[in-house]
Formats: structure tokens, C-alpha cells, sequence
């Protein structure tokens, strides 16, 4: 299957700073990416769904001011988390969608920890 | 509203088979995917089904029914390392994957 890369793995940052998470397809074009949370022993939680070369669209609950997306191109999306606290630590995972039959690919996630 | 059903805990014994159960109603259907996921790592793809029936890939199976709205996955000759949680997603009208919450899967001795 298609090989999508996250970078960092784990990030350890102190509160009022902040973060951001590269996310790369490797051997495919993903014109849509998504960004999910996932909190200890809960199911994942789509945040937003960027689109190369345009705006996220974020959930309902999910501020987009705080958690900045950009999909300048059709192998790299970004999310930083700005002015991070220890309530936005958690496993950021992001996916890319592939045209057929649009399956997701994961990449391995970022454990992020807020001190 | 869009919602996806699976049990969230089952326990089988190493060498069995399990069954996975996930009933959904979502606005539109473009196919439904399996994923694992062991602790603390992303989920990874095992299965996709769009058309009625069974799909069997090694040990794992997986069966659609679009009219019932209910798939199952088929764990046979179960080891350790299937330990993981699976999870059932429903790709909508919109080719959005609605999730659900996953079933934790116990395999004991």
C-alpha cells in the first residue's frame, strides 16, 4: 500500500508554544488529507480535511485558529498547533486519501505532550 | 444522523476464530473499511467492501450486506499478535469515513 510519512514522532513542548506536524504521501499524490486526534482508549476524531491548494474544512468544536492546517502541495500537509497547552496533548495522526477506492493511508503519528 | 455500531470489548482464545460485528446507517455508502490498531500506533488497512459478500484475505475475512447495513470481520486461527483494536469505517456520500468507536480485541492463552 501507498506510504504516508509523519515527522516528529513524539514531541515534548512546554505550554504556550508551538507545534507543528509535517505529514507526507511518499509515493503518491493526495489531493486531500486529514488530520485526526486520538485521545487514550477512545476512537479517532477527525479534526479538519485539507484540501491541496485550498482551506481546511475543520469539525464542529475544532478551532481553526489554534490548529493551523496548510496544503501547499499535493504530498505535504501541516498542522501547527499554536500556543499549545497540556489539555491539547494527545496522538495526532494524519491520513491521505488516495483516488481509488479512497482508501485512507495512515501515517505512524505524533505522540505530542504539552508540559 | 451517521452512525456506526461495534461492540466495544471481546475476549477469544489464541487458535480460535472471532467475529466482528458493525451495524451502520450513514447518508450514502461508497464502501466500508476494516482497520487495526494496537496500542499507540496509527491504524493500519485490512479490508474494503463495496458489493454484497464475503472478501477473505489470509485469515481475515470480511462480509458486507448493504441491505441490512452490516459487516462483519472473521478472525481465524487466532494469535497473540491480533490483540489490537479493529475498526469499523463507512466511507459516506461524500467519500468521508465515518468511524466507529473500534472493538477491543482480548486474545488470551
Amino acid at each position: 500500500g501507498a506510504v504516508v510519512s509523519q515527522h516528529p514522532s513524539r514531541v515534548i513542548c512546554k505550554s504556550g508554544t508551538s507545534v507543528k506536524i509535517e505529514c507526507r504521501s511518499l509515493d503518491f499524490q493526495a489531493t486531500t488529507m486529514f488530520w485526526y486526534r486520538q485521545f487514550p482508549k477512545k476512537s479517532l476524531m477527525l479534526m479538519a480535511t485539507s484540501n491541496e491548494g485550498s482551506k481546511a474544512t475543520y469539525e464542529q468544536g475544532v478551532e481553526k485558529d489554534k490548529f493551523l492546517i496548510n496544503h501547499a502541495s499535493l504530498t505535504l500537509s501541516t498542522l501547527t498547533v499554536t500556543s499549545a497547552h497540556p489539555e491539547d496533548s494527545s496522538f495526532y495522526i494524519c491520513s491521505a486519501r488516495d483516488l481509488e477506492p479512497y482508501e485512507q493511508y495512515f501515517g505512524p503519528g505524533t505522540r505530542l505532550t504539552v508540559t | 444522523g451517521q452512525n456506526i455500531d461495534q461492540p466495544t470489548e471481546m475476549t477469544a482464545t489464541e487458535g480460535a476464530i472471532v467475529q466482528i460485528n458493525c451495524t451502520y446507517q450513514t447518508s450514502g455508502f461508497n464502501g466500508l473499511f476494516w482497520y487495526q490498531q494496537h496500542a499507540g500506533e496509527a491504524p493500519t488497512f485490512l479490508s474494503y467492501n463495496v458489493l454484497d459478500g464475503l472478501e477473505e484475505k489470509g485469515r481475515f475475512s470480511s462480509f458486507l450486506s448493504r441491505s441490512k447495513g452490516y459487516s462483519y470481520l472473521l478472525l481465524k486461527e487466532l494469535q497473540m499478535k491480533d490483540s489490537a483494536s479493529y475498526l469499523c469505517a463507512v466511507s459516506d456520500s461524500n467519500y468521508q469515513l465515518i468511524w466507529g468507536a473500534g472493538t477491543k480485541l482480548i486474545i488470551k492463552p
